[in-house]
């Protein structure tokens, strides 16, 4: 069964840092590109990253590049998203997700992800 | 980036309703689309992928259609369990973008 658990968020003051970890289980972990989601208390999802297999290739949403940097080890089965200089509006619940490929048409999904970690940015 | 507007953003509908939610692109993204089920404190699932294929052990009476800029989900017979909130999200082309969702709520 596959699983993803998110940990390492909490309360962090604005300008703080915080590193989120997300064990996954249940699949061969570095066969497959992973992510981050977050979502806005009470508003929408927002993607945030991903990260190839290998760790060669990274993306980010333009809001949090330079600040956040995702990472994996693939021996330990963990993915990280370091997050610094942070800010209110970083305040979300961060889901990590597995991104998989379509091997019928060759697109790419979100297909397994984790319950969360509620990061609070706040004075 | 690509900008994904969902309508409606909010719906009230009966159980046993056929509800249907649109999701238009700024941009053709072919079938590079997905629909996921929001609950409070539940793990976000996958319903569509691929536009309109049906991930295993989602139930037959969601479906998704569509390609290039327009797309659909469609729920034939509204359950009791399926109000939650629903967000079409592209995978074209990076940045990955969402649609604003829409909240199905109990009439």
């Amino acid at each position: 069964e596959v699983q993803l658990v998110e940990s390492g968020g909490g309360l962090v003051q604005p300008g703080g840092s915080l590193r989120l970890s997300c064990a996954a289980s249940g699949f061969t972990f570095s066969n497959y590109f992973m992510g981050w989601v977050r979502q806005d208390p009470g508003k929408g999802l927002e993607w945030v990253a991903n990260i190839k297999q290998d760790g060669s290739e990274k993306y980010y949403v333009d809001s949090v590049k330079g600040l956040f940097t995702i990472s994996r080890d693939n021996a330990r089965n963990s993915l990280y998203l370091q997050m610094n200089s942070l800010r209110a509006e970083d305040t979300a619940v961060y889901y990590c997700a597995r991104y998989v490929r379509d091997t019928v048409v060759g697109n790419y999904y979100f297909d397994y992800w984790g319950q969360g970690t509620l990061v609070t940015v706040s004075s | 980036d690509i900008q994904l507007t969902q309508s409606p953003s909010f719906l009230s509908a009966s159980v046993g309703d056929r509800v249907t939610i649109t999701c238009r692109a700024s941009q053709g993204i072919s079938s590079h689309l997905a629909w996921y089920q929001l609950k409070p404190g539940k793990v976000p699932n996958l319903l569509i992928f691929t536009a309109s294929t049906l991930q295993s052990g989602v139930p037959s009476r969601f479906s998704g259609s569509g390609s290039g800029t327009e797309f659909t989900l469609t729920i034939s017979s509204l359950q009791p369990e399926d109000f939650a909130t629903y967000y079409c999200l592209q995978f074209k082309s990076y940045p990955l973008t969402f649609g604003g969702g829409t909240k199905v709520e109990i009439k």
